[in-house]
């Protein structure tokens, strides 16, 4: 049982370039999110999922994408990307919206 | 917007004190409150949940208690350990429990 894996772990892009930032969790868990956490601003939601093939925005969608096709995974896209997305990007999961957050350990991003 | 405030942002305390931290918020129509801790470069742990039906919950040496009507959470520490020494983050869900927003932190060092 892994719980919630993040992948890369860290990464460095261009401006302009687009990548994909994996969540994947075995917990068969319904709601994932995406928060980014920043200096001094805390954590904040980006997109969240309560199931699969549903998704809806958070605080700071714009610039981000994200699809839900399975309960397990829920990728976060970068369309292009800007210094500003800047930031370590955490993803979390609950079984219902009742019960605990877990968070993943984090995909740290600099963007030049 | 819901708005989460932690004070104090950082506190230094010696080993064996009690401590208090604490967490407001500005719209009482919250589903639940989770306190979570955050080692340096790691993700987020969760430490207690709070229903908004609920008053307190208990874990160990931590109590975090919730006033909803007054918009506030207190996160109690007895008998502090150099171990606890962590960032320490409030959460509070929307009304449907499909959101969090988190407040910035309180940094916590207990002193051997």
């Amino acid at each position: 049982n892994a719980g919630v894996t993040q992948t890369p772990k860290f990464q460095v892009l261009k401006t302009g370039q687009s990548m994909t930032l994996q969540c994947a969790q075995d917990m068969n868990h319904e709601y994932m999110s995406w928060y980014r956490q920043d200096p001094g601003m805390g954590l904040r939601l980006i997109h969240y999922s309560v199931g699969a093939g549903i998704t809806d925005q958070g605080e700071v969608p714009n610039g981000y994408n994200v699809s839900r096709s399975t309960t397990e995974d829920f990728p976060l896209r970068l369309l292009s990307a800007a210094p500003s997305q800047t930031s370590v990007y955490f993803c979390a999961t609950q079984r219902t919206r009742a019960e605990t957050q877990y968070f993943g350990p984090g995909t740290r991003l600099l963007v030049l | 917007k819901q708005e989460v405030t932690q004070i104090p942002a950082a506190l230094s305390v010696p080993e064996g004190e009690n401590l208090v931290l604490n967490c407001s918020f500005t719209d009482s129509a919250i589903y639940n409150l989770q306190w979570f801790r955050q080692d340096p470069g790691k993700g987020l742990t969760s430490l207690l949940l709070i229903q908004s039906s609920q008053r307190e919950q208990t874990s160990g040496r931590l109590n975090a208690s919730l006033d909803k009507s007054s918009g506030r959470s207190t996160l109690y520490i007895a008998a502090s350990q150099p171990g606890d020494s962590a960032t320490y983050l409030c959460a509070v869900s929307s009304r449907t429990g499909n959101q969090f927003y988190f407040g910035t932190g309180t940094s916590l060092t207990v002193i051997p």
